[in-house]
Parts: structure tokens; sequence; C-alpha cells
């Protein structure tokens, strides 16, 4: 595997269903984030991680549980959604710090809450 | 706050014509670096083009370059030879210098009509 991979690719889950978002980077970055990709608005960002360390969280419900367990992967916990929270997740990383340090994207998730 | 606007929603373009996709941002900050990311239908969200703000001279990869008007806190993007794979959503995104979050804006999707 190579870039940023993202599973599952697609998940349909009820509002009282517990399920969770998973990301790795084969890239040796330093600094792994979470987005939302809803139609007609712009990303969102969820949560930043940098060094297995969270350092933002946009005022991201609760009902998201993110998990950084190294620096390579990104959990996305996820229970008793609500139908909005249908989107697109996507998860990135980049080399953390200054400098022109471009994000690496994955696929994406696409999330649909019934 | 900074913020990425892009006032097309839409843009179409005949194939080996020119396209240019605009992006303006508002900040107060001197040191910052935009990028160009495109999304194509059901893929992963890819790196375009960089620009540092504090360099002049503007940036090009390829067919793509950009028309930096820092006074003017403007970044379009020019798509010279449009192909058919450049068919996308394309997002104007901004950081500042000491910070890697990156702030988009709503996007553009281009066609590209053979």
């Amino acid at each position: 595997e190579t870039g940023v991979t993202q599973t599952p690719r697609h998940l349909v889950m009820g509002m009282t269903n517990k399920k969770s978002l998973k990301c790795e980077q084969h890239l040796g970055h330093n600094a792994m984030y979470w987005y939302k990709q809803s139609a007609k608005k712009p990303l969102e960002l969820m949560f930043v991680y940098n060094f297995k360390e969270q350092t933002e969280n946009n005022s991201v419900p609760s009902r998201f549980s993110p998990e950084c367990p190294n620096s390579s992967h990104l959990f996305l916990h996820l229970h008793t959604l609500q139908p909005e929270d249908s989107a697109l997740y996507l998860c990135a990383s980049s080399q953390a710090g200054t400098g022109t340090y471009e994000q690496y994207f994955g696929p994406g998730t696409r999330l649909t809450v019934t | 706050a900074q913020t990425v606007t892009q006032s097309q929603p839409e843009m179409s373009v005949q194939e080996a014509e020119t396209v240019t996709l605009s992006c303006t941002y508002d900040t107060s900050e001197s040191d910052y670096y935009l990028f160009w990311y495109k999304q194509p239908p059901s893929r992963q969200m890819i790196l375009v083009i960089r620009q540092e703000a504090y360099k002049q001279q503007n940036a090009t990869e390829n067919r793509f370059s950009v028309n930096f008007q820092k006074a003017a806190k403007s970044f379009s993007l020019k798509i010279s030879d449009s192909q058919l794979g450049d068919a996308a959503m394309y997002f104007c995104a901004y950081r500042t210098g000491d910070n890697y979050k990156l702030t988009f804006g709503k996007g553009t999707l281009l066609t590209v009509n053979p």
C-alpha cells in the first residue's frame, strides 16, 4: 500500500450503531487529520494529531471520537450519529511544522446514517 | 479569521482550451501559503500547485499556473490545453506560515467538453 488509505470506503449505519473508520499513512508523516466533506460546503477540519497528540478539536460533537495510536494510524469512532452526519470523511497526513508541507489525502469513507 | 472564497461553483471548458478558476482569500497575515487541490469524481484529492506568499514569481506546474496578486488577495488557477482528465472539483486552500491547518474554499466543479 502506498500513500494514505482509508477503510471502509462506504459505510451505512443506523443511528444507534457503533462503527469505526480507519486511516493509515505510508508516507512517514507525523501529522494526521480528519475532515468532513458535505455537499455545497467547504471541507471542515475536525481533528488534528501531531506526533500522536491531539492538537485540534474543531468543536466536533462527542459522538465522534478520534484515536491515534501511532503516527501511521488514525481512527474515528462513531456512535449514536445523526442523519446530518452523513458525508464523506477524509483523512490526510503531512509533515508537521512550518513550511510548504502539503497534505496528502486518502480516498475517503462515504458515510450514510439512516 | 481567514476565509477562502471561490466565486464560481461550476465552470466548463472545451478540450484544448484554457480556463481560469478564481479564488480570493482574506487574511491579515504576511506569511502564508496557498494551494490548489484537485478532486476527481470518486478519487483522491491531490495537490495541483502551491504558492508561497513571499515569492513574487507565480508558480507553474506543466499546464497549470497561478496568477497570485498579493495586494488584491487573489489566487487564480489557469489550466492550459485542457484535457478530459482535468474534469474535477478544484479547491483553493490557505494556511498560515506557523500553522499547518488548511482553510478550504467551497470548490469549483470543472467540466471539460470534448
